[in-house]
């Protein structure tokens, strides 16, 4: 079946530890996303990708990382300069950017 | 900056009532938008609008984009419990950034 996992599904770090989120599509799409939800928010863009080695930041990229050497990949790093990393993130990928974006069943990240 | 501007943010209807939940875009240039609904998981495709004027519908939901005036409406009829859920309306600018609102918590009252 093709379509877009994310793992692990629920994650506890540590305050100063990184932690890397792995998104992973089978989908050949191009374009990647990787957003934060909070409880009662929408969902804030932290990077995208349009194509492998490229990507741009989005509205808060401040503590995160990402990397996208391969076309299906496009794991997220979890910075400990991230303050309030505690969160739910989601990963889409869509063809070209425009197409209907499909979202991984995201991952519930709690730091203790 | 593009942005999307989602009202309500928040509805409480009775079953079989009908809502229109709207979404207005600022955006220099709108490429397509798309219509998820999520409940607490994953957000899930319900409709994706490219082209004016033209309604898109699958059962009770329907929805329809105004180009110009960068505008669009989802109607729920008949509503259920089951809709119970936040909308989300997020668009594509010409850069292929995926932009959302903060979605229109609907909830419906047996």
């Amino acid at each position: 079946d093709g379509g877009i996992t994310q793992s692990p599904k629920y994650l506890f770090r540590k305050e100063g530890q990184n932690v890397t989120l792995s998104c992973e599509q089978n989908l050949n799409h191009d374009a990647m996303y990787w957003y934060r939800q909070d409880p009662g928010q929408g969902l804030r863009l932290i990077y995208y990708s349009q194509i492998v080695n490229d990507f741009q930041k989005g509205d808060i990229a401040e503590g995160y990382s990402v990397s996208r050497e391969k076309k299906e990949s496009f794991p997220l790093t979890v910075t400990s300069a991230q303050k309030n990393p505690t969160a739910f993130y989601l990963c889409a990928s869509s063809i070209g950017g425009r197409g209907r974006a499909f979202f991984g069943q995201g991952t519930r990240l709690t730091v203790v | 900056e593009d942005k999307v501007v989602q009202s309500p943010l928040s509805l409480v209807v009775h079953e079989g009532d009908t809502v229109t939940l709207n979404c207005s875009y600022e955006v220099t240039n709108f490429r397509s938008l798309l219509w998820y609904k999520q409940e607490k998981k994953a957000p899930t495709f319900l409709f994706m609008l490219t082209s004016s004027g033209i309604e898109k519908k699958s059962g009770r939901l329907s929805s329809i984009l105004d180009k110009k005036e960068l505008f669009s409406i989802l109607n729920i009829t008949a509503t259920q419990t089951g809709d119970s859920a936040v909308y989300l309306c997020p668009f594509y600018n010409q850069g292929g950034k995926l932009i959302f609102g903060q979605g229109t918590e609907l909830s419906v009252k047996p």
